[in-house]
C-alpha cells in the first residue's frame, strides 16, 4: 500500500547516458513534485505539476525533463548524465498547490554517475 | 538565498530527554512545515502550523512560530531511540513552494 512509489531505488551509471526515474502514487492527490537533495542533505524543488501542467520549473538545466502522463504519475527524464547530477532525487504528492497542505514522499532514487 | 537555518546542525541526547530544534528563515511565511526523515528514507510529514498560529502539539511534538522573528521551534519530549533521525523545517511564502532548512540531526541513545 505505498502511497507515494519511485522505481529505481538505485541508479548507477555513465556520464553522458540518459535515464529515466518513475513516480507513481495512489493518495488521489492533484499535485506532484520532483526534489533533488544533494549530499549535504539540502532539499530543493525541481518541478511541480498539478492535474498533469507544469506549475513549478526552477532552475534547473533543460537536460532534465519531467513528463506527466496522468495527475497520478510524474517521471524524470535527464539527458547527457553529468557526475554533478548525483543525488538523491525524491518525488512528491499534496493534494492542492501552493505549498499549503503536507506533502508526501517516495523513498528516493539514489542516482550515481561513475 | 531563501533557504531556511537550522541550529544545531546535530543534536545528541539519551532516550528520555527533550529534544529542541530551531529554525530560522528570511521571508514572509503561509505556513510552516516540519518533516523528519530516517536514513534511506524519504521525508514524512510531521506538523504544519499556519502564519496567524503561535503553537500546536501533536503527540510528543510542540511547535512553536514567531513571525516577528521569523523562527520556528519543534520540541520533541520523552525521545525515544526510534526519533532517530534528520528533521527539516519547510516554509511556504508568496512563491506557492516549499522551501527546505538546512535540517537537524538528532541522534537518541540508549
Amino acid at each position: 500500500d505505498t502511497a507515494v512509489s519511485q522505481t529505481p531505488k538505485y541508479l548507477v551509471t555513465q556520464m553522458g547516458n540518459d535515464k529515466s526515474i518513475k513516480c507513481e502514487q495512489n493518495l488521489g492527490h492533484d499535485t506532484m513534485y520532483w526534489y533533488k537533495q544533494d549530499s549535504k542533505k539540502f532539499l530543493k524543488i525541481m518541478f511541480s505539476y498539478n492535474n498533469k501542467e507544469l506549475i513549478i520549473n526552477e532552475t534547473v538545466p533543460n537536460r532534465f525533463s519531467p513528463k506527466s502522463p496522468d495527475k497520478a504519475h510524474l517521471n524524470l527524464h535527464i539527458n547527457s548524465l553529468e557526475l554533478g547530477d548525483s543525488a538523491v532525487y525524491f518525488c512528491a504528492s499534496s493534494q492542492g498547490t501552493g505549498g499549503v497542505e503536507p506533502q508526501h514522499f517516495g523513498d528516493g532514487t539514489r542516482l550515481s554517475i561513475l | 538565498s531563501q533557504q531556511g537555518e537550522e541550529d544545531p546542525q546535530a543534536l545528541s541526547i539519551q532516550e528520555g530527554e527533550n529534544a529542541t530544534m530551531n529554525c530560522s528563515y528570511k521571508t514572509s511565511i503561509n505556513n510552516l512545515q516540519w518533516y523528519r526523515q530516517n536514513s534511506g528514507r524519504g521525508l514524512v510529514h510531521l506538523i504544519l502550523i499556519r502564519s496567524n498560529e503561535r503553537e500546536k502539539h501533536s503527540g510528543r511534538l510542540r511547535v512553536t512560530l514567531d513571525t516577528s522573528k521569523k523562527s520556528s521551534s519543534l520540541l520533541i519530549t520523552a525521545s525515544r531511540a526510534a526519533d532517530t533521525a534528520s528533521y527539516f523545517c519547510a516554509h511556504t511564502g508568496t512563491a506557492s513552494k516549499l522551501t527546505f532548512g538546512t535540517g537537524t540531526r538528532l541522534q537518541v541513545t540508549l
